[in-house]
């Protein structure tokens, strides 16, 4: 059983262009959470879904970015028009129900020029 | 407002004693409190769960308290060893069925 798995692991990105970073969570999960961290700080909670659902976006900047996580395919975390505040490192995490431990990915590391 | 807090950034204690690790909280009912161990470049591991109505729990060399009361939780590795150096996180599950971390401790175990 294959862990939790983003891509790509680094991302470049030149301001105003559009980053996409995915998330496939571990077999059998269906919850997926996004963080992000700043060099030296904690996981900053971004959003909460489940399949095709967005359960929690309170963490989520209310413009240019958005979430996904359709019935097929991985979870996506799509920032448009990034700027350099945006670089960070992005998580993704799963969990088998909403009540349980989480298991994280390696994360995307994105960078902006 | 809610607020997590870890105690100090940074923890440097010598291999082989019991490294303790605090996290206090305020304006949260948690139903539970989770560690996590995250390692530099890397997503942070689970490392134990300890519900509300649980007062200890431990995990080989780990043990987690609770302390609904006092609003802490308190994390202890005995007999320490370099490899046991990393950032550690303390995570409360809200309300709102998400977690939310707090800034981690950094330990270091000099040999």
């Amino acid at each position: 059983n294959a862990g939790v798995m983003q891509n790509p692991r680094h991302l470049v990105r030149r301001r105003g262009q559009e980053a996409r970073l995915r998330c496939s969570p571990m077999k059998g999960h269906s919850h997926v959470y996004w963080y992000r961290q700043l060099p030296e700080e904690g996981l900053k909670f971004m959003v909460y879904l489940q399949k095709e659902n967005i359960i929690d976006e309170s963490g989520m900047p209310k413009e240019r970015f958005s979430a996904e996580f359709p019935k097929e395919g991985p979870s996506i975390l799509r920032i448009q028009q990034v700027v350099r505040g945006d670089s960070a490192a992005y998580f993704c995490a799963s969990s088998p129900d909403g009540d349980n431990e989480q298991f994280f990915g390696p994360g995307t590391r994105l960078t902006v020029l | 407002s809610q607020k997590i807090e870890q105690n100090s950034e940074a923890l440097n204690i010598q291999e082989g004693k019991t490294a303790t690790l605090t996290c206090n909280y305020t304006n949260y009912s948690p139903a539970y409190l989770q560690w996590y161990r995250q390692d530099p470049g890397r997503g942070p591991v689970f490392l134990l769960l300890i519900r509300e109505n649980e007062k200890e729990k431990r995990k080989e060399r780990l043990k987690v308290t609770f302390d609904t009361t006092l609003k802490q939780s308190l994390f202890h590795i005995t007999a320490s060893q370099p490899a046991d150096s990393a950032t550690y996180l303390c995570a409360l599950y809200s309300s709102a069925s998400k977690i939310i971390f707090g800034s981690g401790t950094r330990l270091s175990i000099r040999p």
